[in-house]
């Protein structure tokens, strides 16, 4: 069935890098979009990617592999205030066009 | 630029009780999503409308929640008769149809609390 995945939590430490990671299985596919949501906080658009490949945007970063139905938002430099919770967004191409979240990963950086 | 506003903030009900909640999109995005987040899990689109049109209503569940955006502009989501399992935030998202890419504006959200 349509789905897209992602872990609950990530930690990582202030100054590193995180990897927040999302697969995805849909009917079919017209790009995927990131978004970041601090705990009270309404969705924040930050990437959107339709193409293989990495995408630099400085900060933040995203891959994507069409192919294997898998995509990766990598954060560097990492601030404390970069805690937040990272959605992943799939819109399938079938249908009503709907877009897709997965339910969200918990980034947590510590000092 | 105005961001999407939605009212009210919070909402307390008893099971069994009726609440409407309202959304006004940025001006000009001709597209309105209302998306459902219970808590630690991602938005679940329940109803969105291209003008005054629905395009997809498939998961709304049609014996308690209403949806309408009668002039294409303002769009008001109502749940009948509420039921504990309807705690969740309720987002009201808008876009630019056509836009590339498509970026959806959320609002603030409400969060609805169903004793």
């Amino acid at each position: 069935g349509q789905g897209v995945e992602q872990p609950d939590n990530l930690m990582s430490v202030e100054g590193t890098f995180a990897r927040v990671n999302c697969t995805y299985s849909t009917s079919g596919f017209n790009g995927l979009s990131w978004y970041q949501q601090r705990e009270g906080h309404a969705p924040v658009f930050l990437s959107y990617v339709v193409l293989d490949g990495l995408k630099d945007s400085g900060h933040f970063s995203t891959f994507l592999s069409r192919s294997n139905g898998y995509s990766y938002l990598l954060l560097t430099e990492l601030q404390i205030k970069d805690s937040a919770s990272y959605l992943c967004a799939v819109r399938d191409d079938s249908g009503s066009w709907q877009l897709i979240f997965g339910s969200g990963t918990q980034l947590t950086v510590m000092p | 630029e105005a961001g999407v506003t939605q009212s009210p903030r919070y909402a307390v009900l008893q099971e069994g009780q009726a609440v409407s909640f309202w959304c006004d999109p940025i001006s000009g995005h001709d597209t309105l999503y209302w998306y459902q987040q219970p808590r630690d899990q991602g938005p679940q689109l329940l109803v969105y409308f291209r003008d005054e049109a629905v395009i997809d209503n498939s998961q709304l569940p049609s014996d308690r929640f209403s949806a309408v955006r009668p002039k294409g502009t303002n769009s008001t989501l109502k749940i009948q008769s509420a039921k504990q399992g309807d705690t969740a935030t309720y987002l009201c998202a808008s876009s630019l149809d056509g836009g590339m890419p498509e970026t959806l504006y959320f609002g603030s959200g409400t969060r609805l609390t169903v004793l």
